[in-house]
């Protein structure tokens, strides 16, 4: 399967900023996605990245608070724009590789909004 | 959308017996069912997964089945030891998009 650096694996932001999350794969992807998971929660699905083309967004996401960008089939990143302490989550990339098997998770980006 | 549940949300067992995990779906299109272990403070695991084509699947301690008429599928885990402690996720995927159940904190007791 597929070997995910994501990062930061943390952070500490002040409200009102944004943070951008970086998802490097070391091979060539067909599906990236971008989840969200609060504390003691389930991994709830943010957007799938989209090479090329404009990120397609779950019901109650939208671009503006969660831009996307996904350059090549190797890379993508995600933005928690203006951010607020109800953005305090964990946020984690996933990866697939069009065979419907391993898929997998990147470490994830623990972020804390003070 | 696909709605997945979940049950239970928490499972205490003693060492050596069963664990059953259930979950249900609502999309008659999901056809790829998978089952993720998360650790405490680590990412979620595949250990199992599948397909719609397929009724059960084994892997040694670990087992699932899916009645898909029912719309449901089980996770089932024997012989259960300490280091199965941890949350499980089932999912439900259509055109490779998961949507996960509410977890399941398992602990087994030694």
């Amino acid at each position: 399967s597929a070997v995910i650096s994501q990062k930061p694996s943390r952070d500490i932001c002040q409200r009102g900023t944004s943070l951008t999350i970086q998802c490097q794969v070391d091979s060539q992807v067909t599906m990236m996605f971008w989840y969200r998971q609060q504390p003691g929660q389930s991994l709830t699905l943010i957007a799938t990245a989209n090479q090329g083309s404009e990120a397609t967004y779950e019901s109650g996401f939208v671009i503006d608070k969660f831009p996307i960008s996904r350059p090549n089939l190797t890379f993508s990143t995600l933005t928690v724009s203006n951010m607020s302490p109800e953005d305090s989550s964990i946020y984690l990339c996933s990866v697939g590789t069009g065979d419907r098997y391993g898929y997998t998770f990147g470490s994830g980006t623990r972020l804390t909004v003070v | 959308g696909e709605n997945v549940e979940q049950h239970p949300s928490t499972l205490s067992v003693q060492e050596g017996d069963s664990a059953v995990i259930k979950c249900t779906y609502s999309d008659s299109a999901s056809n790829y069912f998978p089952w993720y272990k998360q650790e405490l403070g680590k990412r979620p695991q595949l250990i199992i997964d599948i397909r719609s084509n397929v009724g059960e699947k084994k892997d040694q301690r670990i087992a699932v089945t899916l009645n898909k008429t029912a719309k449901h599928f089980s996770l089932h885990i024997t012989e259960t030891q300490p280091e199965d402690s941890a949350v499980y996720f089932c999912a439900a995927s259509r055109f490779d998009q998961f949507y996960f159940g509410t977890g399941t904190s398992l602990t087994v007791i030694p």
